[in-house]
């Protein structure tokens, strides 16, 4: 199975301020990787797929890149509501496999 | 909308069953690929196993393969998953999931807690 790994586990920011959180898989999975976000209590919502294409309805703030090993979100601009849990997704190979997640807290 | 619910959820002992439902709405259910996914609070999700629009291939990960079966109803927009043999690691929010193709959900329910304990 394809591991994937995230970093960092958590980080503090503020409001309208720049993050940047990255996921790296064991082995080369093109960009064949999702990015959704999880609030306390709900559903993963799904942001980006293929490593760079973002989901209707969401913000431009939000951006996607990488391929082969390493990938990186990037969420411009941050908002209140962005406040939550990032977790990466490989989908290049069966079973799918998630990162373990990034909590992204308000500083 | 676009929508899953998920029911059947609850305590359960080791070595137990249970069985958990999804019904869908908003799509044409039986046009898609459905998904069985789970998460341990606090933890990155595992997907547990999927199932074609027909019904006639089914693909679980290792951990729950010959345990747990998925299965579907096109004619109720419902899918479910019979868990048996169940261990106290299988304690997590089990979500149902569509797959819009190339392994990737793109609508999930809120989700049904299974609690395996003694």
């Amino acid at each position: 199975d394809i591991q994937m790994t995230q970093s960092p586990s958590s980080l503090s920011a503020s409001v309208g301020g720049r993050v940047t959180i990255t996921c790296q898989a064991s082995q080369s999975i093109s960009d064949s990787l999702n990015w959704y976000q999880q609030k306390p209590g709900k559903a993963p919502k799904l942001l980006i797929c293929a490593a760079s294409s973002l989901e209707s309805g969401v913000p431009s703030r939000f951006s996607g890149s990488g391929s082969g090993t390493d990938f990186t979100l990037t969420i411009n601009s941050l908002q209140p509501e962005d406040f939550a849990t990032y977790f990466c997704q490989q989908s290049y190979s069966t079973p799918r496999t998630f990162g373990q997640g990034t909590k992204v807290e308000i500083q | 909308e676009v929508q899953v619910v998920e029911s059947g959820g609850g305590l359960v002992q080791p070595g137990g069953s249970l069985r958990l439902s999804c019904v869908a709405s908003g799509f044409t259910f039986s046009n898609y690929w459905m998904n069985w996914v789970r998460q341990v609070p606090g933890k990155g999700p595992e997907w547990v196993g999927n199932i074609k629009p027909d019904g006639s291939e089914k693909y679980y990960v290792d951990s729950v393969r010959g345990r747990f079966t998925i299965s579907r109803d096109n004619a109720r927009n419902s899918l479910y998953l019979q868990m048996d043999s169940l261990r106290v690691e299988d304690t997590a929010m089990y979500y149902c999931a569509r797959d819009r193709g190339a392994r990737t959900a793109d609508c999930w329910g809120q989700g049904t807690l299974v609690t395996v304990s003694s």
